[in-house]
This record gives structure tokens, C-alpha cells and sequence, in this order.
């Protein structure tokens, strides 16, 4: 019962370089979801996807690309990373529309970046 | 004015008391308000949710929702120092479609 998934778990990256975090989940779920988390600012949205195929703009985009691969899978990519994109980065999935049961969190991805 | 806010505490109980925790929200048609915990670390786990006005319990949980007054809030009877942690207020947002979160509370439970 693995829920959701993030891979890596763990990053450090140069200033420029890209990377994609990946994110699969086995629940079904319609829509999915890219946070980031600094201290003191809480969970910010980067970017959701209310249905495969679909996604829209959150809190925070700039610098940022999605894809949803298909229902299960969602992919955040950094094409030129920088030191203010060093975070903790959640995945989340939920069922879409008022009355959802809520999100469910993968492990988090922390990234540095130098 | 941020879409969901809470005050970042820290909120300091002692063991076996009552912790209260508040949030309020800026979009009036919002129907869906969840509350996570987080430890240190550690990924968000989701702990309440409720869609009514009045009151939600669970356990040692009680979910209170005020839709006119856009306030929810988390009391936590018999608060235990395993309660120590950042409480998450969650909201959907007016399409239903995404979380906003708020900055969260710290609770600290001494024994």
C-alpha cells in the first residue's frame, strides 16, 4: 500500500542545472498536487492538476514546469535551477471537488540548491 | 490578504490539558477544511476534515466549523507530548480543485 511516491528523496543540484522530481500515486486519485514548503511560509502551491491532462498555476509557478504523465504520475521540472528554489517539495493527491476526503502527502524531496 | 491564516504560535500546553487551535479563511464559498499534523521531518499527515458548520469529533479530536464567521478550528483534549507538532489548517479553494494551506501552529506539549 504505497500511497504516494517521490523520488529522489534527497537532492543537491548547481546553480543552472535541471532536474524533474517524480511523483506516482496508487489511490486513484483525480487530482495532484506540487507543494513547497520553506520555514515560516507554510505549504505553498506550485502547481496542481485537477484531472489528467489539466494543470493549472498555483501560488508559486515561476520557474517552474509540471506534466501529468497520466492519472498516476506527475512530474515538477527545474530547467535552471537556483539557490531560491532550495526547498522541501511535496506531492499530494486527492480526489477531486468539494467533500474530497482531503490530500495525502508522499515523503518530501529536499533540494539544495548551491 | 493571505487565503487561509493561523497564528504560527508556538502554542504551549501542558500534558493532559486541552490545546485549541484557529484558523480562519477569506473565501466565503469554500465547503471542504482539513487539518494536518506534521512532525518534525516529516511529511503532513492528515488528521480531520469536515464539511458541516458545528462540531466533528474523533478520539481526542474535535473539529469545529463556523462557515459565517469563515473560522475553523482543532481542539485537542488529554494533549499528550506525542502531540507536539505543526497543525496544518488546509482549504479548498472556491472550484474545488486545489489546497491552500495556512503557515500552520507549533505545539508544544510539556510533561
Amino acid at each position: 500500500n504505497a500511497g504516494v511516491t517521490q523520488t529522489p528523496k534527497f537532492q543537491v543540484l548547481k546553480t543552472g542545472q535541471s532536474m524533474t522530481l517524480q511523483c506516482a500515486q496508487d489511490m486513484n486519485h483525480n487530482s495532484m498536487y506540487w507543494y513547497r514548503q520553506d520555514p515560516g511560509m507554510g505549504l505553498r502551491l506550485i502547481y496542481y492538476s485537477a484531472s489528467e491532462g489539466t494543470t493549472d498555476k498555483g501560488e508559486v509557478p515561476n520557474g517552474y514546469n509540471v506534466s501529468r504523465l497520466n492519472k498516476r504520475e506527475f512530474s515538477l521540472r527545474l530547467e535552471s535551477a537556483a539557490p531560491s528554489q532550495t526547498s522541501v517539495y511535496f506531492c499530494a493527491s486527492s480526489e477531486v471537488g468539494t467533500g474530497g476526503a482531503g490530500a495525502f502527502f508522499g515523503q518530501g524531496t529536499r533540494l539544495t540548491v548551491v | 490578504q493571505k487565503e487561509v491564516e493561523q497564528n504560527s504560535g508556538p502554542l504551549s500546553v501542558p500534558e493532559g490539558a486541552i490545546a485549541s487551535l484557529n484558523c480562519t479563511y477569506s473565501d466565503r464559498v469554500s465547503q471542504s477544511f482539513f487539518w494536518y499534523r506534521q512532525y518534525s521531518g516529516k511529511s503532513p499527515e492528515l488528521i480531520m476534515s469536515i464539511y458541516s458548520n458545528g462540531d466533528k469529533e474523533d478520539g481526542r479530536f474535535t473539529a469545529q466549523l463556523n462557515k459565517a464567521s469563515q473560522y475553523v478550528s482543532l481542539l485537542i483534549r488529554d494533549s499528550q507530548p506525542s502531540d507536539s507538532a505543526t497543525y496544518l489548517c488546509a482549504v479548498h479553494n472556491q472550484a474545488g480543485t486545489a489546497l491552500i494551506f495556512g503557515k500552520g501552529t507549533t505545539l508544544s506539549v510539556s510533561s
